[in-house]
């Protein structure tokens, strides 16, 4: 089947320490994107890529980064800088080449502060 | 700019009740509207999409949302609902699809047995 995996699904960080989510996609889609989600915020956008080795930043950039090195992986480390980094992060995907595609997500990873 | 806002953060019906989740767009061209479905702990899902073909749009699981232009909203509507309908639900606003795409808050439907 296709589709995107995340993992891990849970995922705690301690103070100062980088972790990267990880976001793989078999649908051989160009466009890879992270979303954060708080409570009653709906989606904001972290960063997105449309093409490999390319990716700009979103809505909410700061405290985060990411690669785009293959076309199937978009992993998204969030720094020691990111001072509230608890929500629901979710990555997706879509082809990339038509303004009314639909997104395609994730199960999402859970991300706490310990 | 292009926004979306949904009024209510929660709804709650009966089961078998009338279900109707509100969207209104702020956009200065005709948009691209979604409507997605997320159930505790997993990513979205498509419902339907509005791409100007036709102003009623019919979605997975019975559902469906009306385009109205004068009104500037796209309202999601399930004629009777399920326990299984349960879930948050967002409406969302693109111009040139991908990055562009604007999500709301988010609804989140309660359905009482």
């Amino acid at each position: 089947d296709g589709g995107i995996t995340q993992s891990p699904k849970y995922l705690f960080r301690k103070e100062g320490q980088n972790v990267t989510l990880s976001c793989e996609q078999n649908l051989n889609h160009d466009a890879m994107y992270w979303y954060r989600q708080d409570p009653g915020q709906g989606l904001r956008l972290i960063y997105y890529s449309q093409i490999v080795n390319d990716f700009q930043k979103g809505d909410i950039a700061e405290g985060y980064s990411v690669s785009r090195e293959k076309k199937e992986s978009f992993p998204l480390t969030v720094t020691s800088a990111q001072k509230n980094p608890t929500a629901f992060y979710l990555c997706a995907s879509s082809p990339g080449d038509s303004y009314d595609e639909k997104l395609f997500f994730g199960s999402g990873t859970q991300l706490s502060v310990l | 700019a292009q926004s979306v806002t949904q009024l209510g953060s929660h709804v709650s019906v009966s089961e078998g009740a009338l279900v109707l989740l509100r969207c209104n767009y702020s956009s200065s061209v005709p948009p691209y509207l979604f409507w997605y479905v997320q159930y505790p702990n997993q990513g979205l899902q498509l419902l339907l999409k509005y791409t100007s073909a036709a102003t009623l749009v019919k979605g997975i699981n019975g559902f469906e949302a009306e385009f109205k232009k004068s009104e500037t909203s796209f309202h999601l509507t399930k004629p009777s609902a399920h326990m299984s309908d349960a879930a948050e639900y967002f409406c969302a606003v693109s111009l040139t699809g991908g990055f562009k795409t604007i999500f709301g808050a988010g609804t989140r439907l309660f359905v009482k047995a």
